[in-house]
């Protein structure tokens, strides 16, 4: 079966740390993306990456930042974390000829 | 700007009832058409999907849903829901333009026993 896998799903991190979500797919896809989750905002697109070492910004990309070394892995970074970036992350991947994601599992992070 | 909205946050239904969520969206041309299932702490799974053809489309678990362009709507539905589908629903729309994918704010379906 085809995967998306978010390897915390949980995390708690204090303010100012820097936290690393990671995100791996075993699918060769080429598209991968970074989803913010809030309750009544639905999900709002942070990053994403055509290939590798590509990334465009998404519609909240202020105070993330993602990294992507190969093409099965899509890191997302926060530099320094705030009490308002307490939220769940999702990470998506598709391949380049289809529009239809295929979602890990999320990782819900609390910054205290 | 292209938009989604799912105007109702929270539906209850009782098991065994028919089930209906609304999804408008606001795009010029014929969009792609998605709805998502998220289960309490999972990720998001595809019910179904709408690219062009018979506008009624079935998907997953029993749901369909069906693209109304007069009405710019994506109904999702289902003749008889059971507990398990209790979950948060998600339509989602891709425009060609730039192959941005667009998800509404979601619908909370409670299911009464």
């Amino acid at each position: 079966d085809v995967k998306v896998t978010q390897s915390s799903r949980y995390l708690v991190k204090r303010t100012g740390e820097k936290v690393f979500l990671e995100c791996v797919q075993d699918m060769d896809h080429e598209n991968m993306f970074w989803y913010r989750q809030d309750p009544g905002l639905g999900l709002r697109l942070i990053y994403f990456s055509y290939d590798v070492k590509m990334k465009e910004k998404g519609d909240i990309p202020e105070g993330y930042s993602v990294s992507r070394e190969k093409k099965e892995r899509f890191s997302l970074i926060l530099e320094s974390a705030s009490t308002n970036q307490t939220s769940m992350y999702l990470c998506a991947s598709r391949p380049v000829w289809a529009n239809v994601l295929t979602f890990g599992a999320g990782s819900r992070l609390t910054v205290l | 700007a292209q938009s989604v909205t799912q105007p109702d946050i929270h539906i209850t239904v009782s098991e065994g009832a028919s089930l209906e969520l609304r999804c408008n969206y606001s795009y010029g041309a014929t969009p792609y058409l998605f709805w998502y299932v998220q289960s309490p702490g999972q990720g998001l799974q595809l019910l179904l999907k709408y690219f062009s053809g018979d506008t009624l489309v079935q998907g997953i678990k029993g749901f369909e849903a069906e693209f109304k362009r007069s009405q710019s709507s994506f109904n999702l539905r289902k003749p008889s829901v059971h507990w398990s589908d209790a979950a948060e629903y998600f339509c989602a729309v891709v425009t060609n333009r730039d192959d941005k994918i667009i998800f509404g704010k979601g619908t909370r379906l409670h299911i009464l026993p």
